[in-house]
């Protein structure tokens, strides 16, 4: 596609129940990362795919959040037994291949979640 | 891990005026982009530039890599400048970003 394509724009979730959010990358970037941003707050990174390497989860704050990038496309960020200190917009980023294209990050317009 | 500190955290600018934003980090990097972040929330990459100096139209950023600071220079500011700026590094090529805080700018007409 033209751009990061993030979905849903928002999410809504009770406390404790589980949440999947997804971002599909520009066509032919290799890399993919996820951060989350709080309210008023700079970026906080999560999650760092590069090609069938193994990702950097150095930023994952606990073990209910997991993520997955499948066939290096589509990637799924989830959280499960969601608390509210996990509301935040989750944001989505993907680059091409170093380089090769161009350095620049792109960024999705990102899931606004909201745990009540 | 890396450390990023930007200044000023806010800035409001009468539209026309210049501005310089400043990038501290505190370790050698590989990798340093500027973005913006409009009002509505949307990260767009302004530079990538580890070093020298770049500029696109009245933009411009410089990096000081071995004095680990970054400049990003707004000229004669218009109110679609307004939304907040982020100076983000690493250490690895093409790795994760540490991002700092930002400058939110605001420009009056």
């Amino acid at each position: 596609g033209a751009g990061v394509s993030q979905s849903p724009s928002n999410k809504v979730t009770e406390k404790g129940k589980d949440v999947e959010l997804r971002c599909d990358p520009i066509s032919g970037h290799t890399a993919l990362y996820w951060y989350r941003q709080s309210l008023g707050q700079g970026l906080e990174f999560l999650i760092y795919f590069q090609g069938n390497s193994a990702p950097d989860k150095s930023g994952l704050p606990s073990d209910r959040f997991s993520a997955e990038r499948t066939g290096g496309s589509v990637s799924t960020l989830t959280i499960q037994r969601t608390q509210q200190e996990d509301s935040a917009v989750y944001l989505c980023a993907s680059r091409p291949p170093w380089g090769a294209k161009g350095y620049g990050y792109t960024f999705g317009s990102g899931t606004r979640l909201t745990v009540v | 891990g890396i450390q990023v500190e930007q200044s000023p955290p806010d800035l409001i600018l009468q539209e026309g005026a210049n501005s310089t934003l400043r990038c501290n980090f505190s370790d050698s990097v590989n990798n340093l982009q500027w973005f913006h972040q409009n009002p509505w929330g949307q990260l767009i990459n302004l530079f990538y530039i580890p070093s020298g100096t770049k500029q696109n139209g009245r933009l411009s950023a410089t990096t000081v890599a071995t004095e680990r600071y970054s400049l990003l220079y707004i000229s004669s500011s218009q109110t679609t400048d307004s939304g907040v700026y982020f100076c983000a590094v690493g250490g690895n090529q093409g790795g994760k970003l540490i991002f700092g805080q930002g400058t939110e700018l605001s420009v009056k007409p």
